[in-house]
Formats: structure tokens, sequence, C-alpha cells
């Protein structure tokens, strides 16, 4: 069975620094992975989408996969008070990208 | 363009009965997604509809029920209501069944006493 998983959090980070969100996928085979960022009583927002090895950048997010390793990261550069919510990373759970496996999520809190 | 619609916002009924959410999605998508997402937890797959036809269910029981109308609107409907139902039911739609991105609702949130 598929799994993913992130660490809780909150992570805590000062105004202007770099957060680093992290995710582990337990499926060799997955090949797509998404990040969505979910405010308090909010519904998720899709910020990042990646299927290749590597960096993926767009704007002050950069998403890193190591398929190797099987872990995909989001990097948050610049970060504002704004950015505080929490992050899910997901991936398809068989054919197509609308049956996703969600993890837990990562709380992120910005400090001014 | 209106994004993905859910109603009722938010939902209080008592164990044992019976609930429906409806979902209207973008205009122009056709496939529609309910996922349930239980406090402090990711969101869970419930089942997948694309063009009026189930294409996914994941690990939920009988109780749980789905379709998509001819305009594409969905409902959910859950039987027998248990107080581990209490949850935020979102309802995400994508332009065609494989490869778009998922759009969610602000979701119902659901209230089992």
């Amino acid at each position: 069975q598929k799994e993913v998983e992130q660490n809780s959090g909150p992570l805590s980070v000062p105004e202007g620094a770099i957060a680093s969100l992290n995710c582990t996928y337990s499926d060799r085979g997955s090949q797509s992975f998404f990040w969505y960022r979910q405010y308090s009583g909010k519904s998720p927002e899709l910020i990042m989408f990646i299927y290749s090895n590597g960096d993926k950048e767009d704007g002050r997010f950069t998403a890193q996969l190591n398929k190797a390793s099987q872990y995909v990261s989001l990097l948050i550069r610049d970060s504002q008070p704004s950015d505080s919510a929490t992050y899910l990373c997901a991936v398809p759970l068989s054919g197509g990208y609308n049956k996703l496996i969600f993890g837990a999520g990562t709380r992120l809190a910005v400090h001014p | 363009d209106a994004g993905v619609t859910q109603s009722p916002t938010h939902l209080i009924k008592t164990r044992g009965q019976h609930v429906t959410l409806r979902c209207s999605p973008i205009s122009g998508h056709k496939s529609v997604s309910w996922y349930q997402q239980v406090l402090g937890q990711g969101p869970q797959f419930i089942f997948q509809y694309y063009e009026k036809e189930e294409r996914g269910r994941g690990n939920f029981p009988d109780r749980f029920s789905a379709r998509q109308f001819p305009n594409y609107s969905s409902e959910l409907n859950v039987n027998a209501l248990l107080l581990g139902d209490s949850a935020l039911y979102l309802c995400a739609s994508s332009l065609l069944s494989g490869d778009s991105p998922l759009h969610f609702g602000n979701g119902t949130r659901l209230t089992v006493t």
C-alpha cells in the first residue's frame, strides 16, 4: 500500500529565511508528486507539481525530487508570515492525478 | 469563473442519520473527486467520477456512495452516520480523468453527534 510520510511540525522559521519541507514515499514506482498548501479552515491549493528528478522552480518555491532516495522536498525562499500554513505532499494512487494519496502535512509557522 | 462550489458549508447530524453533500465543478471540468479530511490528517480519497461513471473508489465502507449528474455536478451520500464520519468533506474537479491537476472546493464541515 502506498504511503506518504511528512513531519507534522510545526516548523518555525523567521521571516526572510528558507523553509525546507520534506516528504518521503513508499512506492518506488511513483512518477508524479504534488505540493498543496492549506490555510487553516480552507481547502488545499496546488502550488507545485514535479515529475522529473532534480529541481523545479516557481517564484519563491522550489520542489526537489530524488527518486533514488524516494523523497521530495519543497523549499520556500524569503519566507513570509503569509506562508504560514500546512503543506501537504501527495502522490497519485493510480491512473491519473484525480486519486491522490496525501501525507498528513507539515505545519509551517513564519514569525516576524 | 467560479471555482468548485460545495453545499452546505456546515452540517450537524446525529448518529444513524443520512447526509447528502453537493458539489458543482469548475465550468468545463468533467471529473469530480471526493475526499475526507479528518482534523490533523491529510485528505483521504473516497470516489472519483468522470463523465457520470465511477472511475475509482477508496477504502471506505458501502455506507458511502456518490453519483455524478449530466451537468457534471455530484452528490456524496453517507448513510448510518457514525461519530467517526465527522470531518471536512472536500470535492475537487479537474478537466480530464487523467493528467489534470485537482482544484478543491472549500469543503463541507460535517459534525456527527
